[in-house]
């Protein structure tokens, strides 16, 4: 069965730390991936990522895929209270193309 | 460009009653989910409209659960008759392209449904 684990579940931090959330995950005929920030309503898109090795980057988040070992990291940056929001990250299952969703990391980043 | 608008935001309603959930996609947008998260869950999979075919309805939960999209462009979720666990934010999501793997899904901010 397809499965998305992320990990941390949930992090506290203090403004201008760095963190790193991981997302592994066991898709069959995986083609992309995708993360996604969530506040109060609708998740908004961050970043999409297709191919082994690139980093994105916008601004002070970056993220990295790796298709051999099945995950892919997001890195902030110099967090800021903006940046307090669940994190989900959804590889897509080519089969049908349905993205598959992980529980997400809840980020708090303190003043 | 407006994006993906779901009606209504909130809806609260007994065990037993029928529910309409409306997603207007963006316009042109071809692919059509529709997602449900029920609380302290994952967002879960229901359905995948292409145009105006499901090409995945493998995570609808149960014959409950109706949707359409007649004319490829709106889509309903209908619920009949509702059950408690049915409770939670129903997503909708679009994307262009007529396999939906080369681009993002847009969001809509949810319809959280309350079954009592």
């Amino acid at each position: 069965e397809d499965k998305v684990v992320q990990s941390p579940l949930s992090l506290v931090v203090h403004e201008g730390d760095t963190v790193t959330l991981n997302c592994s995950y066991e898709v069959t005929n995986f083609r992309s991936l995708l993360w996604y920030k969530q506040e109060k309503k609708a998740p908004t898109f961050l970043f999409m990522l297709t191919s082994s090795g690139i980093e994105k980057k916008s601004g002070r988040l970056s993220s990295i895929l790796d298709k051999k070992e099945l995950f892919s990291i997001l890195n902030i940056t110099a967090t800021q209270t903006g940046d307090s929001a669940v994190y989900l990250c959804a590889p897509l299952y080519s089969g049908t193309y349905k993205y598959i969703f992980g529980t997400g990391t809840r980020l708090k980043v303190l003043a | 460009e407006a994006g993906v608008t779901q009606f209504p935001s909130h809806s609260v309603i007994e065990k037993g009653q029928t529910v309409t959930l409306r997603c207007d996609p963006i316009s042109g947008h071809d692919n059509l989910y529709w997602y449900r998260r029920v609380m302290g869950k994952e967002i879960k999979f229901l359905l995948h409209f292409v145009k105006e075919s499901k090409q995945d309805e493998s995570g609808m939960p149960n014959n409950r659960f109706l949707a359409e999209r007649t004319g490829g462009t709106y889509s309903t979720l209908k619920v009949q008759p509702a059950e408690l666990e049915d409770s939670g934010v129903y997503f909708c999501a679009s994307s262009q392209g007529f396999t939906g793997g080369n681009s993002p899904l847009h969001f809509g901010n949810g319809t959280r449904l309350t079954v009592t």
